[in-house]
């Protein structure tokens, strides 16, 4: 059972378009990361939110944490074939150092 | 190098024998990770070094895996008489503090296909 619920599993959008990937839990986290993974590749961190109701941006990717810290959000803008690849959030323990990870949304924006 | 390297890239085996898995993490970071990446699974926690402390085995999944971290750097993950539910990518991330919310660098992986 993921700690952790990823939605949807794939997404396929034109480039262009705008997408939202979900990460929900019934968990508490002090914080939430999310990262990018491309194929034969380990993931790459994105981004840490850290304060429920947190906003950041990078680019064209806007990041939400929930006010209970339970779920996050990313949106991405105006997609580009760039943006294609594994998206995983991963939610930081409140005790330890460990993190959990979501499934992930393998997103492919085509040209 | 500069970022984590595993070894090997990938690993084709059969059925019962066994396996290691190398991983040379960033130097100076004092915190070791493995991780298993299965199809559709996402990231499976296994084990984790930091300095001299006792590891933390926690995740690992049955006793015919075990790890070692020989000096505070370099670290084997060991699969003993392996199985075909063992195939995965198994991921190794380094950070430079164990903290809550430390950034953790992965390496590329190695790919097992057990046969």
């Amino acid at each position: 059972t993921q700690l952790l619920e990823q939605s949807p599993q794939f997404l396929s959008i034109q480039e262009g378009e705008n997408l939202t990937v979900y990460c929900n839990s019934s968990s508490v986290f002090s914080s939430l990361q999310w990262y990018r993974q491309e194929p034969g590749e380990g993931p790459v961190l994105l981004v840490t939110v850290v304060t429920g109701g947190e906003v950041k941006k990078l680019k064209r990717l806007t990041f939400q944490f929930g006010d209970a810290r339970k779920d996050s959000s990313l949106h991405i803008t105006a997609a580009q074939p760039g943006d294609t690849g594994l998206y995983l959030c991963a939610g930081v323990s409140l005790n330890d150092y460990k993190l959990s990870f979501g499934a992930g949304t393998t997103v492919t924006v085509r040209a | 190098g500069a970022g984590v390297s595993q070894s090997p890239s990938n690993k084709v085996t059969e059925k019962g024998k066994d396996v290691e898995l190398r991983c040379d993490p960033i130097s100076g970071h004092t915190a070791l990770y493995w991780y298993r990446q299965s199809l559709g699974q996402g990231l499976e926690f296994l084990i984790y070094f930091q300095g001299n402390s006792a590891p933390d085995k926690s995740g690992l999944p049955s006793d015919r895996f075990s790890a070692e971290r020989t000096g505070g750097s370099v670290s084997t993950l060991t699969i003993q008489r392996t199985q075909q539910e063992d195939s995965a990518v198994y991921l190794c991330a380094s950070s430079q503090v164990a903290l809550a919310g430390g950034i953790q660098y992965f390496g590329a992986g190695t790919r097992l296909s057990v046969l």
